[in-house]
């Protein structure tokens, strides 16, 4: 099966502009998460979408926002955009595994640069 | 809130000496802990869990619940090994995880 995909791999954007993020999940994955990784922060749980609805969220303001469509793909939108909303923003994508537990497949993450 | 911290930034090793990466975690319930790996220039990748109580590549972890850590070892390090190790947790229903600051290996020949 092909891996996780996230489209674009780079993009520069400007402060205040917005931007928005996709990701493609392995074909049959339900559950698509999005992460942030900063080298202060870390990494940083932003939310998780599953069947379209947003079932975990991050401590995160309101200008980070997601949606999931009915073939499980998700984008993610950061509006009003922050110097310090540069980092690298991963998605991973999971289905029940043994054990009823989930294995979270990342893909190769998008790098945001706000200037 | 939940959290896990990783004290060593950067763990350096030679090759074919033990190496165990150290993991603590706060949380007061029944947690998933989980370690994942980045490798230079590919992604990263779960290496094990606990839930499933295997060994991959030669590393195992075991969880203590009453010391709160899930400490990975492996008794030979290969210089193969050298990446990026993150520490994380899942508590809730979902796939929200809680990762630690990371550890860097450096396996030396």
């Amino acid at each position: 099966k092909a891996g996780v995909t996230q489209t674009p791999r780079y993009l520069i954007k400007t402060r205040g502009q917005q931007v928005t993020l996709s990701c493609s999940p392995i074909s049959g994955h339900r559950s698509v998460s999005w992460y942030q990784q900063t080298p202060g922060q870390g990494l940083q749980f932003l939310f998780e979408y599953f069947s379209e609805t947003q079932r975990n969220k991050g401590n995160f303001p309101g200008r980070f926002s997601g949606r999931q469509f009915s073939n499980s793909r998700s984008e993610m939108n950061v509006s009003t955009l922050e110097l310090g909303d540069s980092a690298l923003y991963l998605c991973a994508s999971s289905s029940l595994g043994e054990l009823n537990t989930d294995t979270q497949y990342f893909g190769p993450g998008t790098r945001l640069t706000v200037l | 809130a939940q959290r896990v911290t990783q004290p060593e930034k950067l763990l350096s090793v030679f090759k074919g000496a033990p190496v165990e990466l150290k993991c603590n975690y706060s949380y007061s319930g029944s947690p998933e802990l989980f370690w994942y790996v980045q490798y230079s220039r590919q992604r990263l990748q779960l290496l094990l869990r606990h839930i499933s109580r295997e060994s991959i590549k030669g590393f195992t972890a075991d969880l203590n619940k009453g010391e709160t850590s899930f400490h990975l070892k492996k008794p030979f390090a290969q210089e193969e090994d050298s990446a990026m190790y993150y520490c994380a947790l899942k508590t809730a229903a979902g796939n929200k995880l809680t990762f630690g600051g990371g550890t860097r290996v450096l396996v030396k020949p």
